[in-house]
């Protein structure tokens, strides 16, 4: 069965101090590996998506990398506003063209 | 450009009742897919519709079908409404299939009681 797990569920950060989020996942033929953030009553905005092994992407100070079981959410020097859920999900096998989506990491930033 | 918009954006009901939520994609789109997302949960697939014919459908029972109509917008509905059913309904629309990438609309907060 596909699976996607993040960690840790909820994460608090000062000003300025760098960190990581991660998304495990387990399933037969990943198709895109995609992150999200979703502020409270919100629907998820788009950050990033993924396709291969080795491929990042970055935006402001967020940096997503790609393994073959894992991808990894950096966060630079974060502020305040980054303050939000973030969402990992997979597009993978037969779940055809449905998002998988892990139970997010709740980030909160503190100046 | 309009983004994906869902109305209404809060709704209250009665268990048993019935609830039909709406989705505008984004114009040029053609696939619209519903998600629920329980509170402290992520989103759970629903369904996904592409050209007016629904291509996938998720672990829910028969009380929620879709549809969607020729100008691609779509419809969810809900019969007999159990209290598990309160959740954050959230529309995604792509060009097709996935193909792009999935842009979701703000949800339509429904609360059974």
């Amino acid at each position: 069965e596909d699976q996607v797990t993040q960690s840790p569920e909820a994460l608090r950060l000062q000003e300025g101090e760098s960190s990581s989020l991660n998304c495990s996942y387990t399933v037969s033929g990943l198709r895109g590996l995609f992150w999200y953030r979703q502020d409270p009553g919100k629907g998820p905005e788009f950050l990033f998506t993924l396709y291969s092994a080795g491929e990042e992407k970055e935006k402001e100070r967020l940096k997503a990398t790609l393994t073959k079981k894992e991808s990894f959410l950096h966060i630079t020097a974060p502020k305040p506003e980054d303050s939000a859920t973030y969402l990992c999900a997979v597009q993978a096998g037969q779940a055809g063209t449905a998002l998988i989506f892990g139970k997010g990491t709740t980030l909160s930033v503190s100046s | 450009d309009a983004g994906v918009t869902q109305s209404p954006t809060h709704l209250i009901k009665t268990r048993g009742q019935h609830v039909t939520l709406r989705c505008s994609p984004i114009s040029g789109h053609k696939s619209v897919s519903w998600y629920q997302q329980v509170l402290g949960q992520g989103p759970q697939f629903i369904f996904q519709y592409y050209e007016k014919e629904e291509r996938g459908r998720g672990n829910f029972p028969d009380r929620f079908s879709a549809r969607q109509f020729p100008n691609y917008s779509s419809e969810l509905n809900v019969n007999a409404l159990l209290l598990g059913d309160s959740a954050l309904y959230l529309c995604a629309s792509s060009l097709g299939q996935g193909r792009g990438g999935y842009t979701f609309g703000s949800g339509t907060r429904l609360t059974v009681v």
